[in-house]
């Protein structure tokens, strides 16, 4: 089966510019999740959804990240207006509600 | 809060040795213990995963053992080979359903 497809790979912007990314989960995957891996770590969650209300957003910078899933299927994240400490891989990743959780292959985002 | 502590952060092993990577976290509640491989420039690709019910699991040259009394988890990979080179983490599901609790990663590198 095909796995968690996201886009685009790579991406530099400048500070205070806006930036989309863009995550279509497994066939059939309830839950979705976004995280954050800043360079030297592990990744850290931004957001879950399940189907398309959020479960945890907890530790989404809200006053500049946004999330939405409408459909319950694809899913973007926007981050506006970027900082320079947003630079790192977004990575996307669903599950079955039975916790096995399957990453893409991650955004490198870049902020000069 | 919840807190996964990885240990190496590196770690070098000749072709055919084994390695070993330990974890240990802080919330008692956590029921579910997830090993990630990561390439360079790749997602987390999920190897093998260990439930709280279950004290050792095994799968060809990869194993996992957990200690719920200490609230310890290891991997254990035998005869090591040049493609097992990467970055693994640990990771513990949190008490907030979903979401993931990932360790700093360590860094496996192989010599032929």
């Amino acid at each position: 089966e095909a796995g968690v497809a996201q886009s685009p790979r790579y991406k530099i912007i400048e500070k205070r510019q806006s930036v989309a990314f863009w995550c279509n989960p497994i066939s059939g995957h309830a839950t979705l999740y976004w995280y954050q891996q800043i360079l030297g770590q592990g990744p850290k969650l931004l957001i879950q959804f399940q189907n398309n209300g959020v479960v945890d957003d907890s530790q989404l910078p809200k006053d500049r990240f946004s999330a939405e899933r409408l459909k319950g299927v694809d899913s973007t994240l926007k981050i506006q207006p970027a900082k320079l400490e947003d630079s790192a891989v977004y990575l996307c990743a669903s599950s079955l509600p039975a916790y096995e959780q399957y990453f893409g292959p991650g955004t490198r985002l870049t902020v000069t | 809060g919840e807190n996964v502590e990885q240990h190496p952060s590196t770690l070098s092993v000749q072709e055919g040795d084994s390695a070993v990577i330990k974890c240990t976290y802080s919330d008692s509640a956590s029921n579910y213990f997830p090993w990630y491989k990561q390439e360079l420039g790749k997602g987390p690709q999920l190897i093998i995963d260990i439930r709280s019910n279950v004290g050792e699991k095994k799968d060809q040259r990869i194993a996992v053992t957990l200690n719920k009394t200490a609230k310890h988890f290891s991997l254990h990979i035998t005869e090591t080979q040049p493609e097992d080179s990467a970055v693994y983490f640990c990771a513990t599901l949190g008490n907030q359903g979903g979401k993931l609790i990932f360790g700093q990663g360590t860094e496996l590198s192989v010599k032929p």
